[in-house]
This record gives C-alpha cells, sequence and structure tokens, in this order.
C-alpha cells in the first residue's frame, strides 16, 4: 500500500449510470489530483485541490464532477459517461509547497470499463 | 505547451544487462523531474531532479538530469525480472500551481 487508498479497484458502468470514485490519503498530504491513464497514452491530469480548494481544472467534460470534502478525501463523480472515458483513474496526493524529495505519491487506480 | 518525449517506447533485454532509459522535455517553469516505475497500476516513485549533473542513486537504479540539454537518463544495471514494468517521466512545472506532464513510458521486459 502506497498510502493512498483508492476504491473501487474495478467498475463497469452503463452510460446512463451514476457512479462515484472515492480516494483517501493518509500521508498528511495537503494536494490531490485525478489523473487519466488511457491505453498508449500518456498520464493526463483532470483535477488538482490544494487545501481543499479546486486549482486546476484540465478542460474536462462537466459529465466528471471532483469534490474535495477534506485534505484527506476526493471522490470523482461520474455521470453519463461515454466509452471513451474507459480508463483506468489514479488519484494522487502531494505536500504542496514544501514537498521535500518524495514527489506525488499514487493510488492504484480505479478500472473503469463503460458499456 | 509542455512536452515530455521517452525514448525507447519498448526495450526487451535479458536479465544481467544493464539499460538506459531517455528523457526529453520542454517545459516552461521546470520545477522537477520525475521517474515512477509503474508494474500493474499504482506508479511507485522513484527519484525526483530538480539540479544538472547531481546522480541521483538507489540500489542498482541511478539518474541524471541535463538541464541545459532538457533531457534525464534512467540507468538500470544487472537487471532482474522484477525490474520488468513501464517507467514513466514526468516534468513538473509551476505556475502559482503544480502541475505534472507525462511521457507516454517506457515498457521494459527483463527475459529470465
Amino acid at each position: 500500500e502506497t498510502g493512498v487508498t483508492q476504491t473501487p479497484r474495478h467498475l463497469v458502468m452503463g452510460m446512463t449510470n451514476k457512479k462515484s470514485l472515492k480516494c483517501e490519503q493518509h500521508l498528511g498530504h495537503n494536494a490531490m489530483y485525478w489523473y487519466k491513464q488511457s491505453a498508449k497514452k500518456p498520464l493526463e491530469l483532470m483535477f488538482v485541490y490544494n487545501f481543499k480548494e479546486q486549482t486546476e481544472n484540465n478542460s474536462v467534460p462537466s459529465r466528471f464532477s471532483p469534490e474535495c470534502p477534506n485534505s484527506s478525501h476526493l471522490f470523482l463523480h461520474l455521470h453519463t459517461l461515454q466509452p471513451e472515458d474507459s480508463a483506468l483513474y489514479l488519484c494522487a496526493s502531494s505536500q504542496y509547497f514544501d514537498r521535500g524529495m518524495d514527489g506525488y505519491t499514487f493510488g492504484s487506480g480505479t478500472r473503469l470499463t463503460v458499456v | 505547451e509542455d512536452k515530455v518525449v521517452q525514448s525507447p517506447l519498448s526495450l526487451v533485454v535479458h536479465e544481467g544487462d544493464t539499460v538506459t532509459l531517455n528523457c526529453s522535455y520542454e517545459v516552461t517553469n521546470f520545477r522537477s523531474l520525475l521517474w515512477y516505475k509503474q508494474e500493474k497500476k499504482a506508479p511507485t516513485f522513484l527519484f525526483m531532479l530538480t539540479s544538472s549533473g547531481i546522480e541521483k542513486k538507489s540500489g542498482r537504479l541511478s539518474s541524471i538530469l541535463d538541464k541545459k540539454e532538457l533531457f534525464s537518463i534512467l540507468n538500470i544495471t544487472a537487471t532482474q525480472t522484477g525490474d520488468s514494468a513501464v517507467y514513466l517521466c514526468a516534468v513538473e512545472a509551476y505556475f502559482g500551481n503544480e502541475k505534472l506532464t507525462f511521457g507516454t513510458g517506457t515498457r521494459l521486459t527483463i527475459i529470465p
């Protein structure tokens, strides 16, 4: 375990469903991120939260809706997704400002399949 | 737009060989370059480099950054089957918010 826990590990959903991905970090970090990893493409940054405030929305469609109730928890709410949204969704955390030398810590991801 | 290019895209070597993975980048307001190893799902942190010419080392892995030529290399000596993974390079820029831009990765396969 990396200290960043994501649930569920796998999710299959229909295009009309609503589901949520959850991320929790136990590292005392104050910044959290959502990334999308599609086959043969680089990891793409979706959202950034620093100190619970959203500071980045990387042109993500509105069918993805993030929520960060506190600095330890991050959600990604999904609705009316498309098959091309099938991917591995990774959560990461870091210490903003005084990061030290340990970079960003990633969770194991949620493998999402939209049918 | 920030850009990270990794080469080769894939590499197959025999156990015991030494490999060198490459990462070149273009980024505004460079802050750091990071290497990650991704075996199944969670990318695991290897190195963060901020200064040119200073080698970071961890066991059989080492990495160095050249900020003038805008590239980094990751070396793995005496490779083992457990080194088989995708190695990701990312650069971090700072615009008042941290942003990581990733390359597509190098898929390394070690044959026993």
